[in-house]
């Protein structure tokens, strides 16, 4: 079985400043793992994605995430936070293969990020 | 196109009534995605088709019924909804239904249920 978990369930930074949102996993296979973010009212939307290549990955504006095989985690990283940053952000994991295909994602509970001046 | 439209974006509804939620894609993907999601909570998976052929359903009620026409459209239907059933209804597509697939997400319908 898969599951994860995000440590923060609010974080709050200042603009300019690093973000750090945790996440650590738990899972039977290999997994994929993924960031998606999501604004009020709207859609979620992809960040990065891990899927066994390198372990440190780059996504859109300006966040990546290491990826520890050791301490099962996946946390994703800004170096400078923006104000357009503030949104929910999730950590999603996918290893369950499905009979008839279907990509079955488990969502962590989400981490609300505030930017504040 | 890289979009996924829902319609409609708001939808009041009572619990005898009869709607049906709108799902589109012209990227190609062959696999579309219905999930759930209550105020500040994730997304809880719902349907999956894969290749028009519904593939997962993770126990919904009778009351939520998915149709797929065609590759790009995904319809949910409903019927006699409760209070409870009050949600954000996302609808996603993935190129292919790999484990390694990026899902791109529709804005979503906010759904009320009187």
């Amino acid at each position: 079985a898969q599951s994860v978990t995000q440590l923060d369930s609010h974080v709050s930074v200042s603009e300019g400043t690093p973000v750090l949102l945790r996440c650590n996993y738990s899972s039977s296979y290999s997994p994929s793992l993924f960031w998606y973010v999501q604004h009020p009212n709207k859609g979620l939307q992809l960040l990065l994605k891990y899927t066994s290549a390198a372990t440190l990955v780059k996504g859109i504006n300006g966040f990546e995430a290491e990826f520890k095989k050791s301490e099962t985690s996946f946390h994703l990283t800004k170096p400078s936070a923006h104000m357009s940053d503030a949104a929910e952000y999730f950590c999603v994991v996918s290893d369950q293969r499905v009979t008839g295909g279907g990509n079955k994602l488990t969502f962590g509970t989400g981490t609300q990020l505030k930017v504040e001046l | 196109d890289t979009e996924v439209t829902q319609t409609p974006k708001h939808l009041v509804m009572g619990m005898t009534n009869k709607k049906s939620l709108k799902c589109e894609q012209h990227m190609g993907h062959r696999a579309m995605y219905w999930y759930k999601q209550k105020a500040k909570k994730p997304p809880e998976l719902m349907f999956v088709y894969s290749y028009e052929k519904l593939s997962i359903n993770e126990s919904v009620p009778s009351r939520f019924s998915p149709e797929c026409p065609n590759s790009s459209l995904l319809n949910l239907h409903l019927h006699a909804l409760q209070p409870e059933d009050s949600a954000l209804y996302l609808c996603a597509s993935s190129q292919q239904p790999g484990l390694n697939e990026k899902l791109f997400f529709g804005s979503g319908t906010q759904l009320s249920v009187l």
